[in-house]
C-alpha cells in the first residue's frame, strides 16, 4: 500500500548543479502537483499536471521544470540549483475530479550550497 | 487571488482541553476544503476533507466545519491528548489547485 513515493529523500547539491526528484503514485490518480514548504511561508504550489502529458505553472513555477510522461510519475526538475531552493519538496496526487482529497508523500529534503 | 489565513500561528494548551482552530479564505468559490496534520520532519496526513456543499465532517475526536459564504472553517479537537501535538494545515481547492494555509502549531502537555 505505497500511496505517493518520493525520491530521493535527502539530497546536497551545489550551486549551479542539477538533479530531478521522482515522484510515483500508485492510486491511479489524474492529479499530480509539486509543493514546497519553507519556515514561515507554507506550502506553495510549484507546478502540478491534471493528466498524463500536461502540465501546468502554480505560484513558484520559476527554475523548476516538469514532466509527466507516465501517469503514475511526475518527475520535478532543477537545471541550475540555487541556494534559495533549499527546501523541503512534497509531491502529491488526488483524482481526476474538483471534490477529491489530496494524498501527499513523505518529502524530499534539498540543500544547495 | 485565493488567500488562506490560520489564526492562531501557534498554540499551547494542558491536556484534556477542547480546542478550534480557525481557517479563513478570501475567495467563497470553492470545490471543497481539507484538513491536514504535520508531524515535524513529516509529510502531510489527511484529517478531514468538506465539499462545498457540506456544513461540517466528523471523525472521532475532530469536527471540523465550513461556512463558505464567510469564508470560514474550524477545527475542533475534542478532549485534547499529547498526541495531537503537530501543525494542523487547512487548504482550499479553487480550479485545479489547492492553497493552503501557513499553519497552526499546537502542543499539547499532559
Amino acid at each position: 500500500n505505497a500511496g505517493v513515493t518520493q525520491t530521493p529523500k535527502f539530497r546536497v547539491l551545489k550551486t549551479g548543479q542539477s538533479m530531478t526528484l521522482l515522484c510515483a503514485q500508485d492510486m491511479n490518480h489524474e492529479y499530480m502537483y509539486w509543493y514546497r514548504q519553507d519556515p514561515g511561508m507554507g506550502l506553495r504550489l510549484i507546478h502540478y499536471s491534471v493528466g498524463e502529458g500536461t502540465t501546468a505553472k502554480g505560484e513558484v513555477p520559476d527554475g523548476y521544470n516538469v514532466s509527466r510522461l507516465k501517469k503514475q510519475n511526475f518527475l520535478l526538475g532543477l537545471e541550475s540549483a540555487a541556494p534559495s531552493q533549499t527546501s523541503v519538496y512534497f509531491c502529491a496526487s488526488s483524482p481526476g475530479t474538483n471534490t477529491g482529497e489530496l494524498f501527499f508523500g513523505e518529502g524530499s529534503r534539498l540543500t544547495v550550497l | 487571488k485565493q488567500e488562506v489565513t490560520q489564526i492562531p500561528a501557534a498554540l499551547s494548551v494542558p491536556e484534556g482541553e477542547n480546542l478550534v482552530l480557525n481557517c479563513s479564505f478570501t475567495d467563497s468559490a470553492i470545490y471543497n476544503l481539507q484538513w491536514f496534520r504535520q508531524d515535524p520532519g513529516k509529510g502531510l496526513t489527511s484529517l478531514l476533507l468538506i465539499q462545498s456543499s457540506q456544513r461540517e465532517q466528523t471523525s472521532g475526536r475532530l469536527n471540523a466545519s465550513l461556512d463558505k459564504s464567510s469564508g470560514r472553517s474550524t477545527l475542533y479537537i475534542a478532549a485534547s491528548q499529547p498526541g495531537d501535538s503537530a501543525t494542523y494545515l487547512c487548504a482550499v481547492k479553487n480550479t485545479d489547485k489547492l492553497i493552503f494555509g501557513t499553519g497552526t502549531r499546537l502542543q499539547v502537555f499532559p
